[in-house]
């Protein structure tokens, strides 16, 4: 069964360094989300995109956050200037043609700032 | 804002029993409504999709169930087995394309 992958699954950083998380969607999926869960805390939605632009963005999507789909399989979030409140576990999700299908989420990437 | 609660926050039953898991939405407006599983350290695996107009879905020993208007919804899950020791999410889909969740009911089946 297709499945949403993301890379790497654990990433540490410097505090002020730039870091990116990847992820491939379900190959036919249109719509691409990003979440976070900070430890013990509910799972938020950071950022929609759909047909190579941002759709949706939260108030946590500020500037230090980026997203880009390079190509026909990849979908990046980029944090420009990590903070220590970044360190959360990152969802990438992904979903088909109809925006109200159901989301598919990856296994997550844990981002620890130190 | 919508905010989505669920309760109890954490369960335990013993193997064989069946129980429920119960979600509640302020706002009505969602267009679905989205069970998932979530193991410690893990992704979130979804369960079942129930669409605003439906009232309730199946997929084998779960069935999920839906009162758009009362912003409630239920899991049932029945004879319940060790494997099913997860954490329990519910999510919301509004007119925005992204999902509301909940924090989760953590469930704990004794063998």
């Amino acid at each position: 069964e297709p499945e949403v992958t993301q890379t790497p699954s654990h990433q540490v950083t410097q505090m002020g360094q730039e870091v990116i998380l990847r992820c491939v969607p379900i190959s036919n999926h249109l719509y691409f989300y990003w979440y976070r869960q900070i430890l013990g805390q509910k799972v938020e939605f950071l950022v929609s995109f759909y047909n190579n632009e941002i759709s949706e963005k939260s108030e946590i999507f500020d500037d230090q956050f980026s997203v880009e789909r390079p190509d026909g399989s990849n979908f990046t979030l980029k944090i420009r200037s990590t903070k220590l409140e970044d360190s959360a576990m990152y969802f990438c999700a992904s979903n088909g043609h109809k925006v109200t299908d159901t989301q598919y989420f990856g296994p997550g990437t844990r981002l620890t700032v130190l | 804002k919508q905010e989505v609660t669920q309760i109890p926050a954490a369960l335990s039953v013993p193997e064989g029993e069946n129980l429920v898991l119960n979600c509640s939405f302020t706002d009505s407006a969602i267009y679905n409504l989205q069970w998932f599983r979530q193991d410690p350290g893990k992704g979130l695996t979804s369960l079942l999709l129930i669409q605003s107009s439906q009232r309730e879905q199946t997929s084998g020993r779960l069935n999920a169930s839906l009162d758009k208007s009362s912003g409630r919804s239920t899991l049932y899950i029945a004879a319940s087995q060790p494997g099913d020791s997860a954490t329990y999410l519910c999510a919301v889909r509004t007119g925005a394309n992204n999902l509301f969740f909940g924090t989760g009911t953590r469930l704990t089946v004794i063998p």
